[in-house]
Formats: structure tokens, sequence, C-alpha cells
């Protein structure tokens, strides 16, 4: 069965460092999406992403976040300098058609000291 | 905004036994639809079931169903003959008609089925 993967599993990084996390989404999937979770916090949308360009934002995906397909299979999150508080668990979802079932990957766990 | 609430942070039930898991939100939207997402230990989500707003009938899937109450905003889980691979988070989550997709999470009920 189709699976969304993400790697890494876990990326530890220092306060001010960029981080790329990357997603490959199911082959046949349109729509792409970013979560979060904050350790002992509820899940989050950061970034829907649909035809090269992003779709809606949340207010925690500031200037420091940014997406890419930068081909046809990868899908990534990058933050630019990164913060303590970006500490979080991060999800990548797809689903081909919008209101349909959004199929998660395991998840990054990031790690800022 | 919408929020959804989940006011059991954590619940157990014995195995072959059945368990409702309690889901509210706040909307000023008529159309939209309902999911349970299942989260296990192993922390990949998958989804359990999911309900369209404008659909009286309550959706069902084996084990799995719904209690769906649109005026009272209310959307619960029940899990019938619970199993020992039921154990995990349960996320109820929200989304709008048209939003573009975008997933608003309660907080999650643990969910732990004992032997």
């Amino acid at each position: 069965e189709p699976e969304v993967t993400q790697t890494p599993s876990h990326q530890v990084t220092q306060m001010g460092q960029e981080v790329i996390l990357r997603c490959v989404p199911i082959s046949n999937h349109l729509y792409f999406y970013w979560y979060r979770q904050i350790l002992g916090q509820k899940v989050e949308f950061l970034v829907s992403f649909y035809n090269n360009e992003i779709s809606e934002k949340s207010e925690i995906f500031d200037d420091q976040f940014s997406v890419e397909r930068p081909d046809g299979s990868n899908f990534t999150l990058k933050i630019r300098s990164t913060k303590l508080e970006d500490s979080a668990m991060y999800f990548c979802a797809s689903s081909d058609a919008g209101a349909d079932e959004q199929f998660f990957g395991p998840g990054t766990r990031l790690t800022v000291l | 905004a919408q929020t959804v609430t989940q006011s059991q942070p954590e619940m157990s039930v014995q195995e072959a036994e059945t368990v409702t898991l309690s889901c509210t939100y706040d909307t000023s939207e008529n159309n939209y639809y309902l999911f349970w997402y299942k989260q296990p230990p192993s922390r990949q989500m998958i989804l359990v079931i999911r309900q369209e707003a404008y659909k009286q009938q309550n959706a069902t899937e084996n084990r799995f169903s719904v209690n769906f109450q649109k005026a009272a905003k209310s959307f619960s889980l029940k899990i019938s003959d619970s199993q020992l691979g039921d154990t995990a988070m349960y996320f109820c989550a929200f989304m709008k008609q048209g939003s573009n997709y975008k997933l608003t999470f309660g907080k999650g009920t643990l969910l732990t089925v004992n032997p």
C-alpha cells in the first residue's frame, strides 16, 4: 500500500541553523500539507500546497518557513533560522482530492538546541 | 475560526467492550467534514472515519461508528468490540469546505485497551 515517507526521522540542530525536512507524498496525490505537533499539544496546520503554490498558510508559517516541490516526488519544508520553539514533530500529509482523506507520514522530530 | 474540543484526555476500556470518545466543535459554517484519526504508538496518523456534514446518516466503518449531532455540534466515536490494537491517541478533526482543506485538530484522547 502506498504511503507518505519522511526523512530524517529525527533532526537535531543548533538555534539559528537552517533545516530542511523532506517528504515523499503518495505519487498520484495533488495536495500537500505540513502540520506540526509540539510535545503535549495539539496537531497544528502549517501550510497547504497545490499546483506548485501555497494554497493557505497559518500564522505560524512566517517568513522563516518555506515549502518547495523541487521535483515530481519530493515536498520539502525549510526553516531558515531555527528557534527553540520550533522543536516539534513535523508531519507531512498528502491527498488526491482536497476533501478526501489526508495520508500522513510518520513525522520528523526536530530538536532545536 | 473553528475550534475542536476533546474533553477526555485519557480513557481506558477492557478488551471486547465498547467505548465512546467525545468531540465537540464550534463553527458558523454549514458545509464541512469531520474526521477521526488514530495515532498509534508508532506515531503515523491514520484515518478511522469521515463524516460529511450534509449527510444525516452516521458514518460506519466496521467496528467504528460515529454519532453526529449537527445541531449540537457533537461528533463522538464509538468503538465496539475493542481490541488491543485500538490502543492509540485519537484525534477529532474539522475541515471547512473550500478551506484549502486544512484540518483543525482537537487535543486528542489517549485510549488504552486493557487485556
